[in-house]
């Protein structure tokens, strides 16, 4: 079974700052790592996915994520943030094999302050 | 740009109600999936299904839940009998190979 551990709950900064929102997570098997921004009251969005190939990727609005298989996480970064991106985010993993199901950690709120 | 939506977007039932939501997946995706998520709490996985029939399924989605894709666009979970407990955001999801689309989800309201 999968589990993923998103530590910080809620991550406040300023404009223009950079971020890092940490997401650790635990698998017997290979997986799949994805990161999710959820705007308030709408769905869920994909921000970036490692599936295979180069550890750090890249995603839509600037963000990148590294993944690193000895430390088993997958941080999430952006080195300017802006007002808008002020929103919960989700790190979530499948295995790579059956149906991909998505198990999910319980998000962090980022606060853009101005 | 194809997108998953999802009917209604808010359902207000009375417990012990039966209920069902609907979502239309992206049309040539091939795996769907139930996932909910309680007011300030993470999302939870609930149930895949592929081929017409379901590949996964967590615990919470016991004898009271059921899914069916009954026609080549829509698909559907039922609650048989609502309980307060249920009151969550639905998301539908479907996918093609790993990359899951969500739609914006339909808001359970039990009273």
């Amino acid at each position: 079974a999968q589990s993923v551990t998103q530590l910080d709950s809620q991550v406040p900064v300023f404009e223009e700052a950079p971020v890092e929102l940490r997401c650790n997570y635990s698998s017997s098997v290979s997986v799949y790592l994805f990161w999710y921004v959820q705007y308030p009251n709408q769905g869920l969005q994909l921000l970036l996915k490692y599936l295979s190939g180069s550890t750090l990727v890249k995603g839509i609005n600037g963000f990148e994520a590294e993944f690193n298989k000895s430390q088993t996480s997958f941080h999430l970064r952006k080195p300017s943030v802006h007002i808008s991106d002020t929103a919960e985010y989700f790190c979530a993993v499948s295995d790579q094999a059956g149906a991909n199901n998505l198990f999910f950690g319980t998000g962090t709120r980022l606060t853009v302050i101005p | 740009e194809p997108e998953v939506t999802q009917t209604p977007s808010h359902q207000v039932t009375q417990m012990g109600q039966e209920v069902i939501l609907r979502c239309v997946p992206i049309s040539n995706h091939l795996y769907f999936y139930w996932y909910r998520q309680i007011l300030g709490q993470k999302v939870e996985f609930l149930v895949s299904f592929y081929n017409n029939e379901i590949s996964e399924k967590s615990e919470i989605f016991d004898d009271q839940f059921s899914v069916e894709r009954p026609d080549g666009s829509n698909f559907t979970l039922k609650i048989r009998s609502t309980k307060l407990e249920d009151s969550a955001m639905y998301f539908c999801a479907s996918s093609l190979r790993t990359q899951q689309f969500f739609g914006p989800g339909t808001r359970l309201t039990v009273l």
